[in-house]
């Protein structure tokens, strides 16, 4: 089957960092993203990693480990405005024709003054 | 910046209609996706379409749904008889598969509710 587990909710105050933590069972994998989603909105891509090891993108960095089926998303530099829901999402086909995206519940993170 | 858009933004119906939903994926883009997000739960896929033919369907996306691209720009969503349990976001996607990680672009979403 599919899973993938997040925790539900995180708080943190402005100007910290904070790691948002993501594992996944499914089964295929050829790639995890990250998504950002503020309420009421779509879901907007943050990152993504397909082979073990880090990316760093600005403020946001994702790490992957496959063999442990994990991986976090570090949010640096707080802002108001990172309040939102985070997506982990896997692509769990091997062909990348096929496209389809298994999401987890995603982390609401609430950042504080 | 391209991106996906949606309509309507907010649809209304009673159980046992029909309804479409409409997106219009970002021009360059190949494979399109309808999402859906019930209140409160994550985002479930409902199906793919590539090349004027579904790819891949979840069990969600039965005998109800329908999807089509009926010109070069549009690609529709159709639920048939709506039921209380469709109320939902729908997210439209498009992806272009020139890189490996083939980001999808996510529409605004329509949001269904069914009374």
């Amino acid at each position: 089957g599919q899973n993938i587990d997040q925790p539900t909710e995180m708080t943190a105050t402005e100007g910290a960092i904070v790691q948002i933590n993501c594992t996944y069972q499914t089964s295929g994998f050829n790639g995890l993203f990250w998504y950002q989603q503020h309420a009421g909105e779509a879901p907007t891509f943050l990152s993504y990693n397909v082979l073990d090891g880090l990316e760093e993108k600005g403020r946001f960095s994702s790490f992957l480990s496959r063999s442990k089926g994990y991986s976090y998303l570090l949010l640096k530099e707080l802002q108001m405005k990172d309040s939102a829901s985070y997506l982990c999402a896997v692509r769990d086909r091997e062909d990348t024709g096929f496209q389809k995206l298994v999401f987890g519940t995603g982390t609401r993170l609430l950042v504080s003054p | 910046e391209p991106e996906v858009t949606q309509t309507p933004s907010h649809q209304v119906t009673q159980m046992g209609q029909e309804v479409i939903l409409r997106c219009v994926p970002i021009s360059n883009h190949l494979y399109f996706y309808w999402y859906r997000q019930i209140l409160g739960q994550k985002v479930e896929f409902l199906v793919s379409f590539y090349n004027n033919e579904i790819s891949e369907k979840s069990e969600i996306f039965d005998d109800q749904f329908s999807v089509e691209r009926p010109d070069g720009s549009n690609f529709t969503l159709k639920i048939r008889s709506t039921k209380l349990e469709d109320s939902a976001m729908y997210f439209c996607a498009s992806s272009f598969p020139r890189d490996a990680d083939n980001e999808q672009f996510f529409g605004p979403g329509t949001r269904l509710t069914v009374l």
